[in-house]
């Protein structure tokens, strides 16, 4: 079995703070973690993936993700927030050699100019 | 434009009614899934194709509902008898076999409201 946690329905940060958006998960077997974001009204982009090479996975729009497997966290950075990072991000996890994807409930980030 | 394409993006319809999306993957990707989204919350995992086979139908998914695809290329989702808790975003996503790291693509969304 396999699952998502994210902690926060809801983050608001100011334009050009720390972005962190956590997520841990639940696997049986070593896992593939996903971000994506969902801007409204529109499907999930890949930000970055992590499949057991690096821990510290670069995506797109300057955002990084690190997998730490002691604390089975793959939380969700980024430097600096710009105004048009707005929108809803979702962790996501699958594992072993099967292809169903489970996903968190969603953290919708605000940017406050 | 060479991504997931789905159609219709809206769909309106009353109470019992029936109503049929479809999906159109990435042409070279083998595998397509289907996955609901209801407000407030991640997608929810409904089925998968890898080419024609469906291999797994999720418990969401009641008799009420089928998908088809029937030369490994696009994809149909009908629902019978719609009911006011079927209103969602269903999602189709696509991807390519490889050694399993299943980055799945993803179309815009048709949006069902049943009144």
């Amino acid at each position: 079995a396999q699952s998502v946690t994210q902690l926060g329905s809801h983050v608001s940060v100011s334009e050009g703070a720390l972005v962190l958006l956590r997520c841990n998960y639940s696997s049986s077997v070593p896992p593939y973690l996903f971000w994506y974001v969902q801007y409204p009204n529109q499907g999930l982009q890949l930000l970055l993936k992590y499949t057991s090479a690096a821990t510290l996975v670069k995506g797109i729009n300057g955002f990084e993700a690190e997998f730490k497997k002691s604390e089975t966290s793959f939380h969700l950075t980024k430097p600096s927030a710009h105004m048009s990072d707005a929108a809803e991000y979702f962790c996501a996890v699958a594992s072993g050699g099967y292809q169903k994807v489970t996903f968190g409930t969603g953290t919708k980030l605000q940017v406050i100019p | 434009d060479t991504g997931v394409s789905q159609d219709p993006r809206h769909k309106i319809t009353k109470r019992g009614q029936n109503v049929t999306f479809r999906c159109d993957p990435i042409s070279e990707h083998n595998r397509l899934y289907w996955y609901r989204q209801t407000l407030g919350q991640g997608p929810e995992f409904l089925t998968y194709f890898q080419n024609e086979a469906q291999l797994e139908k999720s418990r969401l998914l009641s008799d009420r509902f089928s998908a088809e695809r029937p030369k490994g290329s696009f994809s149909t989702l009908e629902i019978q008898r719609t009911e006011q808790g079927d209103s969602a975003m269903y999602l189709c996503a696509s991807s390519l076999t490889d050694s399993g790291h299943n980055e799945q693509f993803f179309g815009p969304g048709t949006r069902l409201t049943v009144l």
